[in-house]
């Protein structure tokens, strides 16, 4: 079964690092999402691309929080420098089509980061 | 704005119990979809079941059961029979077709325990 793969799976890193995480997403799949998930709580869309473009990034933190998909297909996404409140697991998931609602996202694993 | 709300955190039955995870969702589009998702220990987040806001049909699978009452902006999810491995957080999410693109809104989640 198709999986959408991320890594590394745990991140323990010191405040003001730079950290990054890498996913690759479903064979095929135009739409990647990353998705930041507190401790307790559900997960929040940080960034969506659509192939290599951001269609939304208005939860993203970009004093210190980047995202790429430079060829439309696997994507990055950086911290720096981290700060205490980062740590989180961080989410990416891919689905065919644009749409959220119409389209089943499917997730990864995740990268659970912890920030000292 | 759109919000989901999981009221119940934290569930604990007894292996073959009746549980029902109870949502109750917000929002202004008349076209939107509901979601419902099961995260295990291990992170990654299952896909459950998606309903349109114009299919009020009750779903069953197996054991699990979906009760979507828009009267009520409710959409509630059943695992008859529980089992030990139906342990998890399961959230339910929502994406509104007119306002919110393609952002999926996660409620709190519900910590699922069930015990032999």
């Amino acid at each position: 079964e198709a999986e959408v793969a991320q890594s590394p799976r745990y991140k323990i890193t010191e405040k003001s690092q730079a950290v990054a995480f890498w996913c690759d997403p479903i064979s095929g799949h135009a739409t990647l999402y990353w998705y930041r998930q507190i401790l307790g709580q559900g997960p929040e869309l940080l960034v969506q691309f659509q192939d290599e473009s951001v269609v939304d990034d208005s939860q993203l933190p970009k004093d210190r929080f980047s995202a790429e998909r430079l060829k439309g297909v696997d994507s990055t996404l950086k911290i720096q420098p981290a700060e205490l409140g980062d740590s989180a697991m961080y989410l990416c998931a891919s689905s065919l089509g644009q749409t959220a609602g119409a389209n089943v996202l499917t997730f990864g694993a995740g990268s659970r980061l912890t920030v000292l | 704005a759109q919000k989901v709300t999981q009221a119940q955190t934290e569930i604990s039955v007894v292996e073959k119990e009746d549980v029902t995870l109870d949502c109750v969702y917000e929002t202004r589009d008349t076209t939107y979809y509901l979601f419902w998702y099961k995260q295990p220990p291990s992170g990654e987040l299952v896909f459950l079941i998606r309903r349109n806001s114009f299919d009020e049909q009750n779903e069953i699978s197996g054991r699990y059961s979906w009760n979507f009452q828009k009267s009520t902006s409710s959409f509630n999810f059943t695992i008859t029979a529980s089992q030990v491995v139906d342990s998890a957080v399961y959230f339910c999410a929502l994406s509104g077709a007119e306002t919110s693109g393609s952002r999926l809104t996660f409620g709190e989640g519900t910590q699922l325990t069930v015990n032999p």
